[in-house]
């Protein structure tokens, strides 16, 4: 258990829905990263937070927005759903922004299927 | 373009031997280097990382070693047990990126008792 916490664990929606996907990084991390992995894919970075400040941007679709909030906890929004966006979003958190020893710790993944 | 990059999809070892896994780079501005394993249905777990001003590191049965003038590092598992099977990921950081990780496309691991 890495101690990263993801809601909800699967999620079926229809094309054009919108979804939220939540995540609790661990205890005193402050960096949280979203990635993307789709079928047969490698993890895709999409955006960072640190302490509740957007510091990075990866392959992110305008249709996707992010947030963290006081309590460090982190939110991806998906909206206007389309079939290609199924996949594994998995968050990671870290303790620090960049820089020495600092490995991601990631979560069990939201797996959603767009239908 | 893929910056970093596992060439081989499937490796297929035998119980006690030998286990290396590789990855290529291209962006000299990675300058640590984590190992992540992967089962079906988890969070990829991280397994042992390196810096650039390293050229091994070493944690039980698990070796990474750095090779900069050729962008490549590999991963050495031994001896390989039947648990170890699963996706292998390497991952690439630059200081000056915030520590976002750059992922290989990964590869499948299967340890045969």
């Amino acid at each position: 258990d890495s101690g990263v916490t993801q809601t909800p664990k699967h999620l079926i929606t229809a094309t054009g829905q919108r979804v939220t996907l939540r995540c609790s990084p661990r205890s005193g991390d402050l960096s949280v990263y979203w990635y993307q992995q789709s079928l047969d894919q490698g993890l895709q970075f999409l955006i960072q937070y640190y302490n509740g400040e957007e510091r990075a941007k990866g392959n992110i679709l305008e249709r996707f927005s992010a947030q963290q909030f006081p309590d460090l906890h982190s939110e991806l929004n998906l909206s206007s759903l389309e079939l290609g966006d199924s996949a594994l979003y998995f968050c990671a958190s870290s303790v620090r922004l960049a820089g020495g020893v600092n490995e991601q710790f990631f979560g069990p993944g939201t797996r959603l299927t767009v239908l | 373009d893929q910056q970093v990059k596992q060439n081989s999809p499937s490796l297929s070892v035998q119980e006690g031997r030998i286990s290396i896994l590789n990855c290529d780079y291209t962006n000299s501005m990675f300058d640590y280097f984590l190992w992540y394993k992967k089962y079906p249905a988890e969070g990829p777990t991280f397994l042992i990382s390196i810096s650039s001003i390293k050229d091994k590191n070493e944690d039980g049965r698990f070796t990474v070693f750095l090779n900069k003038s050729a962008k490549h590092l590999s991963l050495h598992i031994v001896p390989s047990q039947p648990g170890d099977s699963a996706v292998y990921f390497c991952a690439a950081s630059a200081y000056n990126a915030g520590n976002m990780l750059t992922f290989g496309g990964g590869t499948r691991l299967m340890v045969k008792p």
